[in-house]
């Protein structure tokens, strides 16, 4: 079965802050993306990352960087100097061998950055 | 390009009554979806296309119907809404291998009473 889990419910952290969001996921195939989605408040689900399985490469772009471990089944994405254009709900995604019908998500993590 | 276009933005139902929500794409992508958003639960599928005139259910598709009869359009109806029903949904489109990313409409908040 595929899983992801997304531990941290809420994370507050004020402006200027590095903030880590945590992705475990669970699959037995070899070949597997995943993602990451961000929800700000206005509500729409906006594409930010794929990364495949056999792609262990940290990724920068900008203040955002993801650190992906085969070994601890991890996808974890970091926020360097948040701003509060940040505050959204970030979604961590799985997509197994077989099409993108089967891709899971995990239940987010509502990130708040104060001023 | 408008990408996924999703009407209406908002809807109030009554128990009972039976609504269409309409869900349009311009990208040609052959792979279409229906999600629901409960609060905490993050999104769950509950019907898909892959193409015009074939559709599948995802993982709640109780109380809901779709239909592709294009490749553009993926309308999603609800019949004799029911309070469960209540909640933020999400059409979305992609190519449809396993490495496309979804690409997704802005939702629509339903509010069944």
């Amino acid at each position: 079965a595929q899983k992801v889990t997304q531990a941290q419910t809420e994370i507050s952290v004020v402006e200027k802050e590095d903030v880590t969001l945590d992705c475990v996921y669970e699959t037995r195939d070899t070949t597997y993306y995943l993602f990451w989605y961000k929800q700000p408040p206005s509500g729409e689900l906006v594409f930010l990352i794929r990364r495949n399985s056999f792609d262990e490469q940290n990724e920068i772009s900008g203040r955002y960087s993801w650190n992906f471990q085969k070994s601890t089944s991890s996808f974890n994405f970091t926020i360097t100097a948040s701003q509060v254009v940040d505050s959204a709900v970030y979604f961590c995604a799985l997509s197994p061998q077989g099409g993108s019908e089967k891709l899971v998500f995990g239940k987010g993590t509502k990130l708040t950055v104060n001023p | 390009n408008a990408g996924v276009t999703q009407t209406p933005k908002f809807r109030i139902l009554k128990i009972g009554q039976s609504m269409t929500l309409q869900c349009t794409q311009d990208m040609n992508h052959n792979y279409m979806y229906w999600y629901r958003q409960d609060p905490g639960m993050g999104l769950k599928l509950i019907y898909y296309s892959v193409g015009a005139g074939i559709t599948d259910k995802g993982e709640v598709p109780n109380g809901y119907n779709v239909s592709r009869s294009t490749t553009e359009d993926f309308p999603l109806r609800l019949e004799l809404a029911a309070p469960s029903q209540t909640s933020v949904y999400f059409c979305a489109s992609s190519p449809g291998r396993t490495n496309s990313p979804l690409h997704f409409g802005n939702g629509t908040r339903l509010t069944v009473t």
